[in-house]
């Protein structure tokens, strides 16, 4: 089974601080996606960041960047300068080359405080 | 240039009635999915369909619950006999090929089964 875990349901960052989400995900497959997707209370699922598996560079988008760790299939988001804007749930999710779905976590409600 | 777009944006039904919740992918694509979101849960895969064919449906309910995607117009999941167990948001999303790690999604549908 294709399973994606966020042991973290709640986060916390100040202001212009640096937050770690974490991500663990489990698959036999060796070709396959990751991504990070916010959603706002608007629930608008927005795309974060995309990683593919075959590349060793850990993405990065402006403020977000991964930790991506193949062999222990770990997937973490840092967010970088934190804005009031970064609060949201966050899930982290993966789609094997195989298959036609998205798999999601459970979600991490990040707060952003002052 | 369009996203997306899912209507109606909140939908409440009694127990026993109909449901049917509207999907217009995103202009050039012609690969759509479906997506439940339980209450603090991440999103679910249901049904990826392409224009006419229903392509993988192993997370659709056995019962009740029904998706098209016609030639032409929206793509319509359909859900008779609602119960309080149905109320979630319902996230559709699209992409212009099969490589599905390009998906763009709309802002759900929240049903609510009084």
């Amino acid at each position: 089974a294709q399973t994606v875990t966020q042991s973290q349901p709640e986060m916390s960052v100040q202001e212009a601080e640096t937050v770690t989400l974490s991500c663990t995900y489990d698959t036999s497959e060796s070709d396959y996606y990751l991504f990070w997707y916010k959603q706002p209370p608007s629930r608008q699922m927005i795309l974060v960041i995309r990683q593919e598996a075959y590349k060793q560079q850990n993405a990065t988008e402006n403020r977000f960047s991964v930790n991506f760790q193949k062999a222990a299939k770990s997937f973490s988001l840092k967010i970088s300068d934190s804005q009031l804007g970064d609060a949201a749930m966050y899930f982290c999710a993966f789609i094997t080359g195989t298959a036609s779905k998205l798999t999601f976590g459970t979600g991490t409600r990040l707060q952003v405080t002052l | 240039n369009a996203g997306v777009m899912q209507n109606p944006r909140h939908l409440v039904r009694r127990r026993g009635q109909e449901a049917r919740l509207r999907c217009s992918p995103m202009k050039g694509h012609s690969h759509v999915y479906w997506y439940r979101q339980l209450p603090e849960e991440g999103l679910k895969f249901m049904v990826y369909l392409q224009k006419e064919n229903i392509i993988d449906e192993s997370g659709m309910p056995k019962e009740r619950f029904s998706a098209e995607f016609p030639k032409e117009g929206p793509s319509i999941l359909r859900i008779q006999q609602v119960v309080r167990g149905d109320s979630a948001a319902y996230f559709c999303a699209s992409s212009y090929d099969s490589y599905n790690e390009k998906l763009f999604f709309g802002s759900g549908t929240q049903l609510s089964v009084l």
